[in-house]
This record gives C-alpha cells, sequence and structure tokens, in this order.
C-alpha cells in the first residue's frame, strides 16, 4: 500500500497568514493527489485534485504542487472560514489511501 | 445539484450485520463510479470500498474483504454497503462518495451515516 505522510499534524496561525501544508507518499504517484477540507461533524469537501487544479467553487487563495512523492497545499492570507482539518489522498493506485490530516487552528 | 444521503446506520453488536445505502441525485448515477470512505471517531479517513458504473467491478480494504460487500442498483440510484460479521475497529462514520471513474478523487460526498459497534 502507498503510505501518506502528512505534516505537520497540528498548525496554529492567524487570520492573514500564508501556511503551508506538506504530504509525501511512499511511492512515486506522479500528480495523482487530491486535498480535501473537513470541518468539525462535516463531511470532507474536494479543494484540489490532479495536484494542483483547483476544484469549481473552491477560493482561488487555495493552491496544490509537487509530483512524484512530495506535495504541498498552500493557503494564501488565511481566513476564519479556513480553520478546519486537511487531508491529501493518493489515488495512483488502490487501495486508495489518505494522509493523516493537518488541523489548521487559531494561533 | 448533485446529492448524496446515507442511510442505514445505527448501533450494531460485535458479531452483528448493517446495510447501509446511499440515494444519489441531480446526476446520471450510472455513469459514475461509487465509493464508501469511513472515519473512526476522533480518526482520519479511510477507503473501503468501490464500485464501478455498472456493477461489474469491486474493490476492497484488505481490512473488510470477505467481510463487507458493495452493490449498485441503477434503476434506483442507489449504492450499498452490506456488512457482516462486525467489530469494534468498523465502528466510525460512513460516507458514500462519487469519483469521476478511473480518477478516484472525491467530488461530492453524502453527509455520512454512524455506525456503532457495542454491545
Amino acid at each position: 500500500d502507498i503510505q501518506m505522510t502528512q505534516s505537520p499534524s497540528t498548525l496554529p496561525a492567524s487570520v492573514g497568514d500564508g501556511v503551508t501544508i506538506t504530504c509525501r507518499a511512499s511511492e512515486t504517484i506522479s500528480r495523482w493527489l487530491a486535498w480535501y477540507q473537513q470541518k468539525p461533524g462535516k463531511a470532507p469537501k474536494l479543494l484540489i485534485y490532479q495536484a494542483s487544479s483547483l476544484q469549481s467553487g473552491a477560493p482561488s487563495r487555495f493552491s496544490g504542487s509537487g509530483s512524484g512523492t512530495e506535495f504541498t497545499l498552500t493557503i494564501r492570507s488565511l481566513q476564519p472560514d479556513d480553520f478546519a482539518t486537511y487531508y491529501c489522498q493518493q489515488y495512483e493506485r488502490y487501495p486508495l489511501t489518505f494522509g493523516g490530516g493537518t488541523k489548521v487552528e487559531i494561533k | 445539484e448533485v446529492h448524496l444521503v446515507e442511510s442505514g446506520g445505527g448501533l450494531v453488536e460485535p458479531g452483528g450485520s448493517l446495510r447501509l445505502s446511499c440515494a444519489a441525485s441531480g446526476f446520471t448515477f450510472s455513469s459514475y463510479w461509487m465509493h464508501w470512505v469511513r472515519q473512526a471517531p476522533g480518526k482520519g479517513l479511510v477507503w473501503v470500498s468501490r464500485i464501478n458504473n455498472d456493477g461489474s467491478s469491486t474493490m476492497y480494504a484488505d481490512s473488510v474483504k470477505g467481510r463487507f460487500t458493495i452493490s449498485r442498483d441503477n434503476a434506483r440510484n442507489t449504492v450499498h454497503l452490506q456488512m457482516n460479521n462486525l467489530g469494534a475497529e468498523d465502528t466510525a462514520v460512513y460516507y458514500c462518495a462519487r469519483s469521476l471513474n478511473g480518477y478516484s478523487y472525491f467530488e461530492y460526498w453524502g453527509q455520512g451515516t454512524l455506525v456503532p459497534v457495542s454491545s
């Protein structure tokens, strides 16, 4: 199975900050990576697919980059609505696997 | 607008069975692959199972293989997850999700249904 490792697990930040979350795959996944945002008690929402393609309706302050084994999700100028947990997911191969999550919390 | 609505969750005893359903609307159901993803309380997301658009191909996580069965009814726009021999480790919120066929990322998710396994 492809292991996905996210860092950090918790990210204290303030409104207006720029933040970056890293996701590493245990083997190359080309650009077959998605990012999701999840708020407590809610289903995840797709933000980014194919490493850097912004899902329709997702705010443009979210961006993704990377290929192979290392990927990043960047939030430019954090907004109050962005405090949530973020997950990466590889879809290079089954079983589909997720990172452990990064909780962006208020500093 | 795409809607996915799960049902069938609830308290079940260890060793018991449960059948989850996911009703889809707002899109041509028979054109899309469907998945189940679960999340144990306070934990991360775990992919469980996938069925292709016509039901001819299924896949499972090792942790549920042989115990869970995914199926779909394209006439009723519904996907099911039959769960047998449940254990405490299966306690989770179960989400159904839609993917763009061979590109297995999850564009749309249901609201989830909770399955607690406890005596």
